[in-house]
Parts: C-alpha cells; structure tokens; sequence
C-alpha cells in the first residue's frame, strides 16, 4: 500500500508568481485534502475534492485553486503569491465512502515566498 | 475564528504516567472529532476519532473522551513513553471540512 506524496519537497517563489503543488493519494483513496500551515500553528483546510469535484472549501481567496485527476491524484494552484502564503502546504487523502473523516497526510511542501 | 483551541502549547511528563491533553470548540455542529501526531518533517498521522454521538474511544494506549454540553475534547496516554514525544493536534470536521487546533507538544521524559 502506498501513503502519500507531495512534491516538490520545498519551492522557493517570488511574490506575484504563480506556483503548483502536487499530490498523489494513498492507494484506494478517493478524497484529497489541502491544507495550509503556519509556523507554530495548526492546519488550516484549502479545499478538499471527491471525484474530481470540489467538496468543501475553507476561507481562502479563489486565487487558490485546485483539480483532482482521475487517477485520484491532485494539484493546488496558488496565483499572485503573497509573502503571506509562505508555509507548509499539506495534503491529506481518505475513502470517502467509507470512515471519510480518517485522512492519512504527505509530508508536505514548504512553500517560501521572497 | 478559530473554532478548535489547543490551549496548551507544551505538556512535560514522566515516562510511565498519563499525560492528558485537552481541546475545546465552539461549534456544536461537528460531528467528529480526531486527534493527531506529528513528528518533525512528516505530515500529521491519523491516532484516534470519536464520533459527536459518543462519550468515550478506546484504542490500546489512547483513549479520547468528548464532553459535548462543555464542548470539550481530551485524548488520555496511559502509560506514557519516550516514544509519544511528538506534537499532537485536535481536529474535528463539520460534515467535509476540518479545523484543526494549534496543537501540543508533548516531551515525555525517560
């Protein structure tokens, strides 16, 4: 069984930029999570996608989008970076049919913006 | 508005004790709660949830109690060893969305 996997490992962008995230869902999964986290604090949900389809969506501008594959996979999307949206970016994958609310987490991004 | 609070950024225990950590929220709404381990440079590991319908969850060591009328979430280590040390972070979920508490770091001492 494969977990998850995010990459790159860390990016460096400059603000104004535009930057792409990926994530490849632990096998049988079909839900993907984002997740942004500020040093010293907890996650904070982006977006989660079932099916392809936006799911659900926390207080964050349309300049963070995503889109989930077929294969289950997933990208987030971030425009215009800010210095603000330097951070730990998470995914998180889980059966959405099943016990949807266990969600098994990559490793993470490290996202710094200059 | 953070509505899941971690009010403990730190917790120091012995090796062999119970180390309890606690969460609050506010919104009544959620309908499960998670707790979490985090050791440094991985994602968060999934430990124990409790349904919003239930008081208590059992799971070897860990045990998590929800006290709905104070709107109160604790996760119970018994005994407690080296190996716990990690940050730990509660969550719940309103339908499909999460919130996440700022979390804990637990050092449990040899």
């Amino acid at each position: 069984e494969t977990g998850v996997t995010q990459s790159p490992t860390h990016l460096i962008k400059t603000r104004g930029q535009q930057v792409t995230l990926r994530c490849s869902s632990q096998s049988g999964h079909n839900t993907v999570s984002w997740y942004q986290q500020a040093l010293g604090q907890g996650p904070q949900f982006i977006f989660q996608y079932y099916r392809e389809e936006e799911n659900g969506r926390g207080n964050f501008p349309p300049r963070f989008s995503g889109l989930q594959f077929p294969n289950y996979s997933s990208e987030l999307n971030v425009n215009a970076l800010e210095l603000d949206d330097s951070a730990l970016y998470l995914c998180a994958s889980s059966w959405g049919e099943g016990v949807w609310y266990e969600q098994y987490f990559g490793p993470g991004t490290r996202l710094t913006v200059t | 508005d953070q509505q899941v609070k971690q009010n403990s950024p730190s917790l120091s225990v012995q090796e062999g004790r119970i180390s309890i950590l606690n969460c609050d929220y506010t919104n009544s709404m959620f309908d499960y709660f998670l707790w979490y381990k985090k050791y440094p440079a991985e994602g968060p590991t999934f430990l124990i949830s409790i349904s919003s319908i239930k008081d208590k969850n059992e799971d070897g060591r860990f045990t998590v109690f929800l006290n709905k009328s104070a709107k109160h979430l604790s996760l119970h280590i018994v005994p407690s060893q080296p190996g716990d040390s990690a940050v730990y972070f509660c969550a719940a979920s309103d339908f499909n969305k999460f919130y996440f508490g700022s979390g804990t770091k637990l050092n449990v001492k040899p």
